[in-house]
């Protein structure tokens, strides 16, 4: 079984609005870090957002936040105010207590935000 | 200042030849990683090393043989390359390499082509 899961290959919004981005992860872990990563078309992996399995709050990052749903083990990327440099793909990422080497990434959503 | 670079950006090479991608970081990390990022962009874990010495090894060719002279710097050789090496690949960092909450961040990537 897939431990992350990004259902969502595509993705549209208007500029200015709000969009989410999925993500389902699957551990037996207590312990586990989920992050959120975005490429732009130039190539680079630019980190955006974390979340500890522990924490009672979701984080946030100016407009990006995490909507984290801990019993239905989804950690959704939440962008407010969408802008055209939010085109790009975003992978969810997770590291687990257990074995907290290996960061095991989704395949991906490309966002698309249109003018 | 970059905090994870790569050299090269581009590295265009024959079949059978031998080459070499390296990495720093200056952000006092203790652990660095390799990832391979395909044409599907599916990313995925190669190598991670804590202080010098290697602690994963996926299921990746022995072609394939990372070096770090110090904590601060690794490097991937990649003997006799194949056409399937084609690929992005990745170097990132990490404080540890043991705590799930340590974010990874990533060097700006190396464009492997293999003809």
């Amino acid at each position: 079984a897939q431990k992350i899961t990004q259902t969502q290959p595509g993705m549209f919004v208007q500029e200015k609005e709000a969009v989410t981005l999925d993500c389902t992860y699957d551990t037996s872990d207590q312990s586990y870090g989920l992050f959120w990563y975005k490429q732009p078309s130039s190539g680079e992996m630019i980190f955006l957002i974390y979340q500890g399995s522990y924490d009672e709050q979701n984080a946030t990052e100016g407009r990006y936040s995490l909507n984290f749903q801990k019993a239905r083990k989804s950690a959704n990327l939440v962008i407010s105010a969408s802008q055209l440099g939010d085109s790009a793909m975003y992978f969810c990422a997770m590291r687990e207590g257990s074995n907290a080497g290996k960061s095991t990434f989704g395949d991906g959503t490309t966002l698309t935000v249109k003018p | 200042d970059t905090a994870v670079s790569q050299t090269p950006k581009y590295l265009v090479t024959q079949m059978g030849n031998d080459k070499s991608i390296k990495c720093e970081q200056n952000l006092g990390h203790d652990t660095m990683y390799w990832y391979k990022q395909d044409s599907k962009k599916f990313l995925k874990i190669m190598f991670s090393y804590n202080n010098k010495e290697l602690i994963i090894n996926e299921t990746v060719p022995n072609r394939f043989s990372p070096k770090s002279p110090d904590k601060a710097h690794l490097n991937l050789h990649i003997n006799s390359l194949e056409l399937g090496d084609s690929a992005v690949y990745f170097c990132a960092s990490s404080l540890s390499w043991d705590y799930e909450t340590d974010t990874q961040y990533f060097g700006p990537g190396t464009r492997l082509t293999v003809l």
